[in-house]
């Protein structure tokens, strides 16, 4: 089966400074994607960014970065010049082969970004 | 722009009554899911759905049904409402491709309260 573990339920970090999310994934397949999502106090899931175990680089969009370590088995987010907007629940998930196309999501971090 | 709609934001139900979450999609995805979402534990799959009337049971599918006639309609029952199922359901649909393809797409949540 395959799991995804996010170890901290939350974290501080200072407006403008950067944080790191951590993600560390359990899975069986050779070929698999992870994803990472925002979800604001308002409730929506927001995509952020995907990392398949074959890209060769590591995922970036816009100051959301993948710090992906395959043997580790690890895809921590990293987000630099936090805004007060980013403050938020994110969550790390693998793309389930057993279930279709179903994500499995770890229990997600709470970011709380302070001025 | 790409749309998933859930038919109610918030929801209070009798226990024992029968509830039905409709989930529509504009995308014309193949696949749809459903989510229940509770504090500390993350978005568990109640069930999926891969093509026009397939079902398939997620993680938690106990106390609930789903049904799926049209292809952007994926709709949650549940058939006699207990206060366990107090929670926050989200639809989400995605393609069937490959890698960054398979992102999902989340409706706004509905948040289900049973009294």
């Amino acid at each position: 089966a395959q799991k995804i573990t996010q170890t901290q339920p939350g974290m501080f970090v200072q407006e403008k400074e950067a944080v790191t999310l951590d993600c560390t994934y359990d899975t069986s397949d050779p070929s698999y994607g992870l994803f990472w999502y925002k979800q604001p106090s308002s409730g929506e899931m927001i995509f952020l960014i995907y990392q398949g175990s074959y890209d060769q680089q590591n995922a970036t969009e816009g100051r959301y970065s993948l710090n992906f370590q395959k043997a580790r088995k690890s895809a921590n987010l990293v987000i630099s010049a936090s805004q007060l907007g980013d403050s938020a629940m994110y969550f790390c998930a693998i793309l389930n082969s057993n279930s279709g196309y179903a994500l499995n999501f770890g229990k997600g971090t709470s970011l709380l970004v302070t001025p | 722009d790409v749309k998933v709609t859930q038919s109610s934001r918030y929801l209070v139900k009798r226990t024992g009554e029968k509830v039905f979450l409709e989930c529509v999609q504009d995308m014309d995805h193949e696949n749809m899911f459903w989510y229940r979402q509770d504090p500390g534990l993350g978005l568990r799959l109640i069930y999926f759905s891969y093509d026009v009337k397939m079902k398939e049971k997620g993680d938690i599918p106990e106390g609930y049904s789903v049904s799926r006639e049209k292809k952007e309609r994926f709709s949650l029952i549940l058939e006699s409402a207990s206060t366990n199922q107090t929670s926050m359901y989200l639809c989400a649909s995605s393609s069937s491709g490959t890698g960054k393809d398979n992102e999902q797409f989340f409706g706004p949540g509905t948040r289900l309260t049973v009294l």
